[in-house]
């Protein structure tokens, strides 16, 4: 399967700092995710983005297909932005189904 | 929408006991996934039913077993649970088995002891 490597393992920011997480994939994909896991557990979608840029909020996102990466930027960090954050690709077979395979998660830490 | 929901939230159990747990959408999709997350790692796909009427197995399906009851309900069960099985269990859906955003319930935290 995909491998998929996200780094760092562990941030700890200061609230108000700019970040930047990274996630590597070892093969071509059709799909990428990032996910915020927050402190609850409860898993929330951050962006669906397999190629290109976007932005929601303090959050953004940019992927480059061609050379296997994606980057999530948080900017001004907040507490709320603590937890940790999932990157997940999916390579689909022809005439098959498409399975998500996640990295294993930049645990992320803002203090006041 | 509510969403992705499941049922229940917790639970412990003993060795060798059964129990179903529930996952309901709606949404209206059409595909369905179960994971489960242990500490410091990300989720891995137990069984996924890309449409209703249709299930297959994912990364770790060894000790469970799912139905896909209808197209907004797909129930995963642990036959006769071991230890190995403590996890949290995520439940997912998307509208096509191939596309858009997987969109992923509360979770149920189980622990067998």
């Amino acid at each position: 399967g995909i491998q998929v490597e996200q780094s760092p393992p562990d941030l700890i920011l200061q609230e108000g700092a700019n970040s930047t997480l990274r996630c590597n994939f070892s093969d071509s994909v059709n799909n990428l995710q990032w996910f915020h896991q927050n402190p609850w557990g409860q898993l929330i979608n951050l962006f669906y983005i397999p190629s290109g840029t976007k932005q929601n909020g303090r959050l953004s996102a940019t992927t480059v297909a061609t050379e296997r990466y994606s980057l999530l930027y948080i900017s001004s960090s907040q507490t709320t932005d603590s937890g940790v954050y999932f990157c997940a690709v999916e390579r689909i077979p022809a005439d098959s189904w498409g399975k998500l395979q996640f990295g294993a998660g930049t645990q992320v830490v803002v203090t006041p | 929408n509510a969403g992705v929901t499941q049922t229940p939230k917790f639970q412990v159990l003993k060795t060798g006991q059964s129990m179903t747990l529930q996952c309901a959408q709606d949404m209206n999709h059409n595909s369905m996934y179960w994971y489960r997350q242990d500490p410091g790692m990300g989720l891995r796909l137990i069984y996924y039913s890309a449409s209703e009427g249709t299930t297959d197995k994912g990364e770790v399906p060894n000790g469970y077993n799912v139905s896909r009851l209808n197209k907004r309900e797909f129930s995963l069960r642990l036959e006769s649970a071991a230890p190995s099985q403590t996890s949290v269990y995520f439940c997912a859906s998307r509208r096509n088995r191939n596309t858009d955003t997987q969109y992923f319930g509360p979770g149920t935290r189980l622990t067998v002891l």
